[in-house]
């Protein structure tokens, strides 16, 4: 069965720090998909990321850059310069490829990440 | 136009009241789903449907009834709920190609926050 786990419950950052939160996933399939959500006060849940378990290439998208490392089974996100706008609760996801487990996403229990000014 | 709706955005019934969240999705995708975010809990896939075909029912009480006209509607009936299913429920679509074994990125709804008293 896949899970994921994210153990930073919460973490509170002052404005301009980097921050990184850690994920750490757990799967039997070789092929399988990754995800990072951002969820905002409002609800709903901002699409980040995707990457598949073929593509070990770090990505770097403004301030935001995801570390994927096979060896260790962690997808970690790092924000730089970290802003208030960039509190949110943030949700690592997996997906494993085909079978029944088509499309399922499996969450794991998210970080709640304050940026004080 | 924002890519998936969801109405009401609040929602307080009693626990003998029957209602019906609605789900709508205008980015042309193919697969529908319904996710419940519970506080203290990560977020729970509760049904799938492809091509308006349910795929996927998570072992959802029968209190939950869902409705897929077409690919672009969802909708969740409730009826004798309990205090217990207060919670955001969320909706997501994604493109899903018959041909594709791949998982597609979801995209989320702004959610229902549901009380029921």
């Amino acid at each position: 069965a896949q899970k994921v786990t994210q153990a930073q419950t919460e973490i509170s950052v002052v404005e301009k720090e980097d921050v990184t939160l850690d994920c750490v996933y757990e799967t039997r399939d070789t092929t399988y998909y990754l995800f990072w959500y951002k969820q905002p006060p409002s609800g709903e849940l901002v699409f980040l990321i995707r990457r598949n378990s073929f593509d070990e290439q770090n990505e770097i998208s403004g301030r935001y850059s995801w570390n994927f490392q096979k060896s260790t089974s962690s997808f970690n996100f790092t924000i730089t310069a970290s802003q208030v706008v960039d509190s949110a609760v943030y949700f690592c996801a997996l997906s494993e490829a085909g079978g029944t487990s088509y499309g399922k996403l499996t969450f794991g229990q998210g970080t709640i990440l304050t940026v004080h000014p | 136009e924002t890519g998936v709706t969801q109405t009401p955005r609040h929602l307080v019934m009693g626990m003998t009241n029957k209602k019906s969240l609605k789900c709508e999705q205008h980015l042309g995708h193919n697969a529908m789903y319904w996710y419940k975010q519970s506080a203290k809990k990560p977020l729970e896939l509760m049904f799938v449907y492809n091509f308006k075909e349910q795929t996927e029912n998570n072992s959802v009480p029968s209190r939950f009834s869902p409705e897929c006209p077409n690919s672009s509607h969802l909708f969740l009936h409730l009826h004798t709920l309990q205090p217990e299913d207060s919670a955001l429920y969320l909706c997501a679509s994604s493109l899903q190609l018959p041909t594709d074994t791949s998982t597609d990125t979801q995209y989320f709804g702004p959610g229902t926050r549901l009380t029921v008293l």
